[in-house]
């Protein structure tokens, strides 16, 4: 079963508005749940990552995103996009028992027009 | 510190043939991972390596994917014959510590494989 879901295939947004990037997960227990990035011709980088705690997540390049357990929800945010954020962003999850796969979204394609 | 590299960075076959991707872990880590991610769809685990032990192949899709880890170093993924739905990017990753569910996977930039 499907344990993250991304439902956008695709997010356009202007420079400068904010951006989200949705991300739903379905797992029981406590949930794990990271965001990756892809630019162009290179690898899965490491945004972010919620385990336990603030439910409100700072990663890099200005990213946040937000866990929201009652609506089984890790949406990632920036509050003004630039034209180099534009790239391919994967929200991955992991579950209980086994910690050393990722469960991964199928990716949303985030375009930033200046 | 070099990154995850993955070599090539394309490959397109004629079905039937064999390719071999190539990925080279950052130094020192003794986990590595094989993912997929097959026409646009999620990213799929495939396999987990402890140094050169599979840990895990549970995502191996069929008998026509072989995954070496000789010398616990880099790993080779044979696909043999090669079929059309193989056709999509294969990521590598490692990390230097297993069985966390907070560590955090290093990614290569991935293989696109075509399968005409």
């Amino acid at each position: 079963a499907q344990s993250v879901a991304q439902p956008e295939d695709q997010v356009n947004v202007a420079e400068g508005n904010p951006l989200t990037v949705k991300c739903t997960y379905s797992v029981s227990g406590n949930p794990y749940l990271f965001w990756y990035v892809q630019y162009p011709n290179r690898g899965l980088q490491f945004l972010l990552k919620y385990i336990t705690g603030d439910n409100l997540v700072k990663g890099s390049y200005g990213f946040e995103a937000e866990f929201n357990k009652s609506q089984t929800s890790f949406h990632l945010k920036k509050p003004s996009a630039l034209v180099s954020d534009s790239a391919l962003y994967f929200c991955a999850g992991r579950k209980a028992p086994n910690f050393n796969k990722f469960y991964f979204g199928s990716g949303t394609k985030l375009n930033v027009k200046p | 510190e070099a990154g995850v590299t993955q070599f090539p960075s394309h490959s397109v076959i004629e079905k039937g043939q064999t390719v071999t991707l190539r990925c080279d872990p950052i130094s020192g880590h003794d986990n590595l991972y094989w993912y997929r991610r097959v026409m646009g769809k999620e990213i799929k685990f495939l396999l987990h390596f402890v140094k050169e032990s599979k840990q895990d192949e549970s995502g191996m899709p069929n008998n026509r994917f072989l995954a070496e880890r000789t010398g616990g170093t880099y790993s080779t993924l044979k696909v043999q014959p090669a079929e059309l739905e193989d056709s999509g990017v294969y990521f590598c990753a490692s990390s230097p510590v297993a069985g966390s569910s907070t560590d955090t996977q290093y990614f290569g930039p991935g293989t696109r494989l075509t399968v005409l």
